[in-house]
C-alpha cells in the first residue's frame, strides 16, 4: 500500500490478557520500526526489522514483548500478560532501503492506542 | 539524556506571529527529519535536511541544518491555527533506528 497501515486503531485489554498489534508497511519498504509514544511527546524505540530479520531490538523489554515480520503478512507486536503501564499509543513506521543500509526517512502509521484496564 | 534536545518544549503564540524551534545534539547526523503530529494521528514527515548549512523552505516553514550537522531549526512565518501540533526532529546517527527529539508542542491562537 501507499501508507503504513496499523490495526486496530484502539485495543482494550484486561490486565493479564494478551494484546496483538499489526502493521503493514508501505509496499517496497524493507525496514519496519515500532515505537511507544510515552508521556505525550517522547517516542521510545522498541524494535526494528529489515525484512523478516530483527535489525535492532535494543529497546524491547526483555519480558512479555515480542515482534515478528513474516513474509506476505503484516508485522506484529505482541504483549503477553499486559500490565496497566503498557497503556499508551504504539506507532509503526517503515523505511526504504538504500545502498549501505536503511533510508533516512521513516513514514508512520496512525498508531494503535492500547488501553489496559 | 536525550540524543536530540528540542526547545522550547511548549509554545503558545498568536496567529500571525513568527516562531523558531531548535533541535540540538552533540552527535553528528548524516541527515535530520522534521515531523508534525496532530492529536490522534501519527507523525507526518515535513522535510529532510541532508547537507550541512542547507536551508529548505516549505511554504511558510523554513528548515535549516547546522554547518556541523549537529543541529537544526524550524522557523514558521506568520503562524496560523492550522500550524498547531507537536513538532519533532529525528535522525539516525547509527543507521539502526530513528532517534526523536524531545518535541515542541505549538499552539497558535486565532
Amino acid at each position: 500500500g501507499e501508507e503504513v497501515a496499523q490495526t486496530p486503531k484502539h485495543l482494550v485489554r484486561g490486565e493479564g490478557q494478551k494484546a496483538k498489534l499489526y502493521c503493514a508497511p508501505i509496499k517496497g519498504h524493507s525496514y519496519v520500526f515500532w515505537y511507544q509514544q510515552v508521556l505525550k511527546n517522547e517516542f521510545k524505540f522498541l524494535i526494528s526489522f529489515q525484512n523478516e530479520n530483527v535489525f535492532d531490538e535494543t529497546g524491547m523489554p526483555k519480558e512479555r514483548f515480542s515482534a515478528k515480520c513474516l513474509p506476505n503478512s503484516p508485522c506484529s507486536l505482541e504483549i503477553q500478560a499486559t500490565k496497566l503501564e503498557d497503556s499508551t499509543v504504539y506507532f509503526c513506521a517503515s523505511s526504504q532501503s538504500r545502498q549501505g543500509g536503511m533510508n533516512t526517512e521513516a513514514f508512520f502509521g496512525q498508531g494503535t492506542r492500547l488501553t489496559v484496564v | 539524556t536525550q540524543l536530540l534536545e528540542q526547545s522550547p518544549q511548549f509554545l503558545s503564540i498568536q496567529e500571525g506571529e513568527n516562531l523558531t524551534v531548535y533541535c540540538n545534539s552533540s552527535s553528528v547526523f548524516s541527515s535530520l527529519q522534521w515531523y508534525r503530529q496532530e492529536p490522534g494521528e501519527g507523525p507526518v514527515l515535513l522535510v529532510t535536511v541532508v547537507t550541512g548549512g542547507e536551508v529548505k523552505k516549505l511554504k511558510r516553514l523554513t528548515f535549516q541544518f547546522g554547518d556541523a550537522r549537529k543541529d537544526s531549526s524550524l522557523h514558521i512565518t506568520a503562524a496560523q491555527p492550522g500550524d498547531t501540533g507537536l513538532y519533532l526532529c529525528a535522525g539516525s546517527p547509527t543507521g539502526n533506528q530513528f532517534y526523536f527529539g524531545t518535541g515542541t508542542s505549538l499552539t497558535v491562537i486565532p
